[in-house]
């Protein structure tokens, strides 16, 4: 099974909203990753969990917040977007400990849109 | 900069046909290489990954690598309408990151 799943499926948020996104995973993965992805681009990295622990911070605006409570799950906190957030957000894991040798398999992703 | 190139397409290739999409990277020392396929609005889904030179199948697909030219393709044999999507071209790097090429746009017509 190589199944990651994500919630919500759409969000609309204002730019003073507070939401989260949140990541499933059990396949016993222990790296877990978020990517934005804009129109007609490919996926960019933002955040890279690796043991439960923070790995890989890829500048990211404050106003998105990663957190990984365990093993399996992973969340993303959102507060006071702006519009050019809009994206669809996605979620990846990979087996762990080599780095971009590991095949990563992605949710479904978020698509976000920021009024 | 480590980069990877592909031609964005869009490819157009008969039903029936081998569809080809080509790939290259800058960086020598690469181990890895991964193809996705992104339909419209969705998410990526994995196809195939390579590391070693040479040729690996998986049904209708083969991955080609070739490191000295540094060069990474993927064909598709018996092309379906419903290989129409886009393609992307990812390579590992070292500490847990991909490096994506702009994709493929791939149109098989009927």
């Amino acid at each position: 099974d190589t199944e990651v799943t994500q919630t919500p499926k759409h969000l609309v948020m204002g730019m003073t909203n507070k939401k989260s996104l949140k990541c499933e995973q059990h396949m016993g993965h222990r790296a877990m990753y978020w990517y934005k992805q804009k129109a007609k681009k490919p996926p960019e990295l933002m955040f890279v969990y690796s043991y439960e622990k923070l790995s890989i911070n890829e500048s990211v605006p404050s106003r998105f917040s990663p957190e990984c409570p365990n093993s399996s799950l992973l969340n993303l906190h959102l507060h006071a977007l702006q519009p050019e957030d809009s994206a669809l957000y996605l979620c990846a894991s990979s087996q762990g400990g080599q780095g971009g040798q590991e095949t990563q398999y992605f949710g479904p992703g978020t698509r976000l849109l920021v009024l | 900069q480590k980069e990877v190139e592909q031609n964005s397409g869009p490819l157009s290739v008969p039903e029936g046909a081998i569809a080809s999409l080509n790939c290259t990277y800058s960086d020598r020392g690469s181990q890895s290489f991964f193809w996705y396929r992104q339909y419209s609005g969705k998410s990526p889904e994995l196809i195939m990954f390579i590391y070693s030179n040479g040729d690996k199948e998986d049904g209708r697909f083969t991955a080609q690598l070739n490191k000295a030219s540094q060069y990474v393709s993927l064909l598709i044999r018996d092309s379906q309408p419903s290989d129409s999507a886009t393609y992307l071209c990812a390579v590992g790097d070292s500490n847990y990151q991909l490096i994506w090429g702009a994709g493929t746009k791939l149109i098989i017509k009927p």
